[in-house]
């Protein structure tokens, strides 16, 4: 069956650090790739996404490359921030049905001054 | 464009009630809503998936009579737990599909609590 799996976390970094949170995914067909992001105690944002093999994702600094080869998805941000403090998920949405998304468990983000 | 509106954020129930949470979309249709469970500190756990003016198709494992899903119109979705019992306690997250555009968009989640 279709599935998406994240690095654990927690993830820890100083300001302006290089962040990578890697994701790959198992799916039949071509799925559509989502990050979103959710602050305590709140929603799901979207962040970014791609619908094809090759598509890069990107918003507010953070990028991601659908990688239909090695069936991976995996997030970049250059320099994080404070305010970058979040839980990240990885999903996918595959081809056909209701299209649900599918979820990763999630990374936790801590960034520090 | 694209929100959802979800509430209530907060509610706190005692043990055998029933708690009605409702999920708006303001400014497009969405024939299709999502109803999300999760758990803290854990990844959302697709629990149904609501359709205007059909039956929810739930999730296997997921107790249909316990979480009722109406989807009456094509702005709204409600999701009731029957009988709530402290297990229940959890964060519910709606979604909806809002085209390519948008993607899927999420309610702010509401906090269940069951004393």
């Amino acid at each position: 069956g279709n599935s998406v799996t994240q690095m654990e976390g927690p993830v820890t970094l100083s300001e302006e650090a290089f962040l990578t949170i890697n994701c790959t995914y198992t799916a039949t067909g071509y799925p559509s790739l989502f990050w979103y992001v959710q602050y305590p105690g709140e929603g799901l944002q979207l962040l970014l996404k791609a619908t094809k093999a090759d598509d890069k994702g990107s918003n507010k600094g953070f990028e991601a490359t659908y990688r239909k080869e090695t069936t991976s998805f995996h997030l970049e941000k250059g320099s994080v921030q404070v305010s970058d403090s979040a839980v990240y998920f990885c999903a996918l949405s595959a081809t056909g049905g209701y299209n649900k998304l599918i979820f990763g468990a999630g990374t936790r983000l801590a960034v520090h001054p | 464009g694209a929100v959802v509106s979800q509430h209530p954020s907060r509610v706190i129930c005692k043990s055998g009630t029933s708690v009605k949470i409702e999920c708006r979309s303001l400014d497009f249709q969405a024939t299709t809503m999502f109803w999300y469970r999760q758990f803290p500190k854990q990844s959302l756990m697709l629990m149904a998936t609501s359709n205007e003016g059909s039956k929810a198709t739930y999730e296997q494992g997921v107790e249909k009579d316990k979480f009722l899903i109406n989807h009456a119109s094509l702005t709204l979705s409600t999701l009731t737990v029957t009988s709530a019992h402290p297990e229940d306690s959890s964060f519910y997250i709606c979604s909806a599909r809002a085209g390519i555009e948008y993607g899927y968009t999420f309610g702010s989640g509401t906090r269940l609590t069951v004393v």
